[in-house]
Protein backbone atom coordinates (compact mmCIF):
# COMPACT_ATOMS: atom_id res chain seq x y z
CA UNK A 1 0.00 0.00 0.00
CA UNK A 2 1.35 3.76 -1.09
CA UNK A 3 2.10 5.18 1.98
CA UNK A 4 3.11 9.45 2.17
CA UNK A 5 3.42 10.64 5.13
CA UNK A 6 4.02 14.21 4.98
CA UNK A 7 5.41 15.70 8.62
CA UNK A 8 7.29 19.69 10.01
CA UNK A 9 4.14 21.54 9.96
CA UNK A 10 3.75 24.17 12.56
CA UNK A 11 3.35 27.76 13.30
CA UNK A 12 6.00 30.33 11.86
CA UNK A 13 6.43 33.94 12.20
CA UNK A 14 7.17 35.75 9.06
CA UNK A 15 10.21 35.68 7.36
CA UNK A 16 11.40 32.65 9.19
CA UNK A 17 12.16 29.08 7.81
CA UNK A 18 10.80 25.81 8.12
CA UNK A 19 11.33 22.38 6.68
CA UNK A 20 8.73 19.88 5.43
CA UNK A 21 9.48 16.15 4.95
CA UNK A 22 7.59 13.76 3.27
CA UNK A 23 7.90 9.83 3.96
CA UNK A 24 7.19 7.20 1.33
CA UNK A 25 6.77 3.65 1.62
CA UNK A 26 4.58 1.48 -0.17
CA UNK A 27 6.71 1.62 -3.79
CA UNK A 28 9.88 1.82 -5.30
CA UNK A 29 10.47 5.46 -4.56
CA UNK A 30 13.36 6.55 -6.63
CA UNK A 31 11.21 5.14 -9.59
CA UNK A 32 9.12 8.25 -9.60
CA UNK A 33 8.70 11.79 -9.81
CA UNK A 34 7.26 13.93 -6.45
CA UNK A 35 5.51 16.80 -6.14
CA UNK A 36 4.23 19.13 -3.09
CA UNK A 37 0.87 20.36 -3.73
CA UNK A 38 -1.14 23.33 -1.20
CA UNK A 39 -4.17 24.10 -0.44
CA UNK A 40 -4.79 27.92 1.31
CA UNK A 41 -8.05 27.14 4.14
CA UNK A 42 -11.15 27.19 2.47
CA UNK A 43 -9.53 27.38 -1.34
CA UNK A 44 -8.29 26.06 -3.81
CA UNK A 45 -4.98 23.26 -4.81
CA UNK A 46 -1.76 25.11 -5.83
CA UNK A 47 1.11 22.93 -6.98
CA UNK A 48 4.11 24.26 -5.52
CA UNK A 49 6.84 22.48 -6.73
CA UNK A 50 8.19 19.03 -8.13
CA UNK A 51 11.47 16.88 -8.60
CA UNK A 52 12.16 14.00 -11.38
CA UNK A 53 13.06 10.50 -9.69
CA UNK A 54 16.84 11.50 -9.91
CA UNK A 55 16.56 15.03 -8.73
CA UNK A 56 17.74 16.34 -12.30
CA UNK A 57 14.64 18.01 -12.92
CA UNK A 58 12.93 20.58 -10.96
CA UNK A 59 10.31 23.03 -10.98
CA UNK A 60 8.49 25.56 -9.24
CA UNK A 61 5.49 28.06 -9.32
CA UNK A 62 6.30 31.49 -9.34
CA UNK A 63 4.67 32.22 -6.31
CA UNK A 64 7.95 30.50 -4.38
CA UNK A 65 10.57 30.42 -6.70
CA UNK A 66 13.79 31.62 -5.12
CA UNK A 67 12.13 31.06 -1.43
CA UNK A 68 11.76 27.28 -1.46
CA UNK A 69 13.81 24.25 -2.55
CA UNK A 70 12.38 21.18 -2.58
CA UNK A 71 14.68 17.83 -2.82
CA UNK A 72 14.52 14.14 -2.11
CA UNK A 73 17.16 11.61 -0.48
CA UNK A 74 16.16 8.31 -2.55
CA UNK A 75 18.49 6.18 -0.12
CA UNK A 76 15.59 6.89 2.85
CA UNK A 77 12.68 7.39 0.62
CA UNK A 78 11.94 11.15 1.65
CA UNK A 79 11.20 14.38 -0.08
CA UNK A 80 11.49 16.88 1.43
CA UNK A 81 10.57 21.23 1.33
CA UNK A 82 12.69 23.96 2.54
CA UNK A 83 10.61 27.08 3.22
CA UNK A 84 12.78 30.62 3.60
CA UNK A 85 11.38 33.91 4.04
CA UNK A 86 7.93 32.96 4.69
CA UNK A 87 4.86 34.87 3.93
CA UNK A 88 1.53 35.02 5.64
CA UNK A 89 0.47 33.82 2.06
CA UNK A 90 2.13 30.46 2.43
CA UNK A 91 -0.23 29.55 5.02
CA UNK A 92 -1.62 26.49 3.61
CA UNK A 93 -2.13 22.73 4.20
CA UNK A 94 1.10 21.09 2.41
CA UNK A 95 0.36 17.92 0.67
CA UNK A 96 3.06 15.96 -0.66
CA UNK A 97 2.21 14.09 -4.26
CA UNK A 98 3.49 11.11 -6.29
CA UNK A 99 3.83 11.54 -10.14
CA UNK A 100 2.65 8.60 -12.20
CA UNK A 101 5.83 8.86 -14.14
CA UNK A 102 9.84 9.42 -13.39
CA UNK A 103 9.75 13.44 -14.38
CA UNK A 104 7.87 16.06 -13.28
CA UNK A 105 5.01 15.40 -15.21
CA UNK A 106 2.33 16.43 -13.25
CA UNK A 107 -0.12 13.67 -12.84
CA UNK A 108 -0.64 13.06 -8.73
CA UNK A 109 -1.66 9.64 -8.24
CA UNK A 110 -1.04 9.48 -4.89
CA UNK A 111 -1.36 11.83 -1.91
CA UNK A 112 -0.51 11.91 1.60
CA UNK A 113 -2.17 13.52 4.29
CA UNK A 114 -0.02 16.88 4.75
CA UNK A 115 1.18 18.81 7.38
CA UNK A 116 -0.27 22.69 8.00
CA UNK A 117 1.75 25.44 7.77
CA UNK A 118 0.37 28.38 9.51
CA UNK A 119 2.81 31.95 9.49
CA UNK A 120 1.72 34.31 11.86
CA UNK A 121 3.23 36.36 13.72
CA UNK B 1 0.64 30.70 -17.36
CA UNK B 2 -2.18 28.13 -18.23
CA UNK B 3 -5.36 29.53 -16.61
CA UNK B 4 -8.01 26.52 -15.47
CA UNK B 5 -11.60 27.66 -15.93
CA UNK B 6 -14.02 25.23 -14.42
CA UNK B 7 -17.50 25.93 -14.16
CA UNK B 8 -19.52 25.71 -12.17
CA UNK B 9 -17.98 26.57 -9.03
CA UNK B 10 -20.71 24.64 -7.59
CA UNK B 11 -23.95 22.72 -7.97
CA UNK B 12 -26.96 21.13 -6.17
CA UNK B 13 -28.02 17.84 -7.75
CA UNK B 14 -29.92 14.59 -6.41
CA UNK B 15 -28.85 11.01 -6.24
CA UNK B 16 -28.98 9.51 -9.75
CA UNK B 17 -28.79 12.49 -11.75
CA UNK B 18 -26.46 12.87 -14.36
CA UNK B 19 -23.85 15.50 -13.53
CA UNK B 20 -21.72 17.14 -16.31
CA UNK B 21 -18.51 19.71 -15.03
CA UNK B 22 -16.74 22.01 -17.52
CA UNK B 23 -13.10 22.75 -17.45
CA UNK B 24 -11.68 25.22 -19.99
CA UNK B 25 -8.54 26.09 -20.44
CA UNK B 26 -6.64 29.63 -21.50
CA UNK B 27 -4.73 27.85 -24.56
CA UNK B 28 -4.97 24.40 -26.01
CA UNK B 29 -3.08 21.86 -24.03
CA UNK B 30 -4.32 19.06 -26.16
CA UNK B 31 -4.80 15.87 -23.88
CA UNK B 32 -3.18 16.70 -20.85
CA UNK B 33 -5.87 17.16 -18.73
CA UNK B 34 -6.31 15.40 -15.01
CA UNK B 35 -9.27 15.45 -13.08
CA UNK B 36 -9.12 14.55 -8.92
CA UNK B 37 -12.15 14.18 -6.42
CA UNK B 38 -11.70 16.27 -3.02
CA UNK B 39 -13.58 15.29 0.05
CA UNK B 40 -14.01 17.75 3.20
CA UNK B 41 -10.83 16.98 5.33
CA UNK B 42 -9.67 14.52 3.01
CA UNK B 43 -6.55 14.72 0.12
CA UNK B 44 -7.34 14.58 -3.37
CA UNK B 45 -7.88 11.32 -5.00
CA UNK B 46 -6.92 11.36 -8.65
CA UNK B 47 -9.95 10.07 -10.70
CA UNK B 48 -9.08 10.76 -14.82
CA UNK B 49 -5.56 11.42 -16.78
CA UNK B 50 -5.64 12.27 -20.04
CA UNK B 51 -8.74 13.78 -20.74
CA UNK B 52 -10.60 10.38 -20.96
CA UNK B 53 -8.57 7.66 -19.58
CA UNK B 54 -10.09 6.21 -15.95
CA UNK B 55 -7.35 5.99 -12.90
CA UNK B 56 -7.71 2.14 -11.94
CA UNK B 57 -10.17 1.64 -9.41
CA UNK B 58 -12.39 4.44 -10.25
CA UNK B 59 -16.53 3.62 -10.87
CA UNK B 60 -17.09 3.66 -14.77
CA UNK B 61 -20.22 6.42 -13.72
CA UNK B 62 -17.22 8.90 -14.38
CA UNK B 63 -16.31 10.00 -17.77
CA UNK B 64 -13.72 12.58 -19.47
CA UNK B 65 -13.65 14.15 -22.36
CA UNK B 66 -12.30 16.68 -24.34
CA UNK B 67 -8.89 18.41 -26.45
CA UNK B 68 -7.63 21.37 -27.11
CA UNK B 69 -9.10 23.80 -24.41
CA UNK B 70 -12.41 22.51 -23.61
CA UNK B 71 -13.05 19.59 -21.15
CA UNK B 72 -15.92 17.30 -19.46
CA UNK B 73 -16.53 15.50 -16.42
CA UNK B 74 -19.48 13.42 -16.20
CA UNK B 75 -21.09 11.63 -13.36
CA UNK B 76 -23.52 9.37 -15.45
CA UNK B 77 -25.26 7.89 -12.34
CA UNK B 78 -24.56 10.72 -9.40
CA UNK B 79 -24.14 8.43 -6.26
CA UNK B 80 -24.05 9.24 -2.58
CA UNK B 81 -20.50 9.26 -2.25
CA UNK B 82 -19.99 11.27 -5.01
CA UNK B 83 -20.90 14.52 -3.07
CA UNK B 84 -17.47 16.07 -3.14
CA UNK B 85 -15.36 19.07 -5.04
CA UNK B 86 -13.53 17.92 -8.38
CA UNK B 87 -10.67 19.70 -9.58
CA UNK B 88 -9.31 19.87 -13.27
CA UNK B 89 -5.76 20.12 -13.77
CA UNK B 90 -3.58 20.89 -16.67
CA UNK B 91 -0.07 18.89 -16.83
CA UNK B 92 0.85 20.47 -20.36
CA UNK B 93 3.66 22.09 -19.02
CA UNK B 94 5.14 23.80 -15.66
CA UNK B 95 3.42 25.61 -13.56
CA UNK B 96 1.15 22.52 -13.46
CA UNK B 97 -2.06 24.37 -12.57
CA UNK B 98 -5.31 23.06 -11.40
CA UNK B 99 -9.09 24.73 -11.54
CA UNK B 100 -11.07 26.85 -8.93
CA UNK B 101 -12.97 23.44 -8.16
CA UNK B 102 -16.75 22.98 -8.61
CA UNK B 103 -18.57 21.45 -5.25
CA UNK B 104 -21.22 19.29 -5.88
CA UNK B 105 -23.67 19.19 -3.31
CA UNK B 106 -27.23 17.09 -2.57
CA UNK B 107 -30.10 18.84 -3.26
Amino acid sequence: EVQLVASGGGLVQPGRSLTLSCAASGFTFDDYGMHWVRQAPGKGLEWVSGISWNSGSIDYADSVKGRFTISRDNAKNSLYLQMNSLRAEDTALYYCAKDISTAVGGRFDYWGQGTLVTVSS
Amino acid sequence: DIQMTQSPSSLSASVGDRVTITCRASQSISRYLNWYQQKPGKAPKFLIYAASSLQSGVPSRFSGSGSGTDFTLTISSLQPEDFATYYCQQSYGTPLTFGGGTKVEIK
